[in-house]
């Protein structure tokens, strides 16, 4: 059975430090990932999506960026975060959307 | 732009009660329309929906589609305390596995 994993759970960090949240799926083969951003009293905001190694495509423009080194690894960064980067983060994977996305448990990020 | 608007945004009910929770959609190239629930933390899959007038149903838990009105609903009969969460409804299109766009989400509080 496949499995995602996100990590850390929590995450508090000052204005204009680095970021990095990883996002890592077992149990399937090539499949799209995403990074959506969920703000309080909001709906999920997709920011990112990737097809394959090395394909990102953003959705939204910020200061946020994403990689896919590996097949069933994705990673979130920021040089500098922004107070305004604060919310809830899921990563999420679907092989082609046929049954849906399935999210990760989701990193809680503070920006003080 | 593509719209995807739930109501209401909040309801209180109490165990035993029956809800009816709203989705509507604006999108060019429709192709489904997805409802997940999220407690605490990761959405998890409910229901997928592609064609008009065919019932999804889970347990308590039935949907239904209606491509011409671009509208679904989410009833859940006999309320529990463990159906409180937020329930998100989500919509696809046509020629593009990776676009998801969601509404803001039904908070639903069951009382006791």
């Amino acid at each position: 059975s496949q499995t995602i994993h996100q990590w850390p759970a929590t995450l508090v960090q000052p204005v204009g430090s680095p970021l990095s949240l990883e996002c890592t799926v077992e149990g399937t083969s090539n499949p799209n990932l995403y990074w959506y951003r969920q703000a309080a009293g909001r709906g999920l905001q997709l920011l990112f999506y990737s097809v394959g190694i090395g394909q990102i495509s953003s959705e939204v423009p910020q200061n946020l960026s994403a990689s896919r080194p590996q097949d069933r690894q994705f990673i979130l960064s920021s040089k500098k975060l922004l107070l305004s980067d604060s919310g809830f983060y899921l990563c999420a994977w679907s092989q082609g959307l046929a049954r849906g996305q399935f999210f990760g448990p989701g990193t809680r990020l503070t920006v003080l | 732009e593509d719209k995807v608007v739930q109501s209401p945004l909040s309801l209180v009910v109490h165990e035993g009660d029956t809800v009816t929770l709203n989705c509507s959609y604006e999108v060019t190239n429709f192709r489904s329309l997805l409802w997940y629930k999220q407690e605490k933390k990761a959405p998890t899959f409910l229901f997928m929906l592609t064609s008009s007038g065919i019932e999804k149903k889970s347990g308590r838990l039935s949907s239904i589609l209606d491509k011409k009105e671009l509208f679904s609903i989410l009833n859940i009969t006999a309320t529990q305390t463990g159906d409180s969460a937020v329930y998100l409804c989500a919509v696809t299109v046509q020629y593009n596995n990776n676009d998801m766009r969601f509404g803001a989400g039904t908070r639903l509080t069951v009382k006791p």
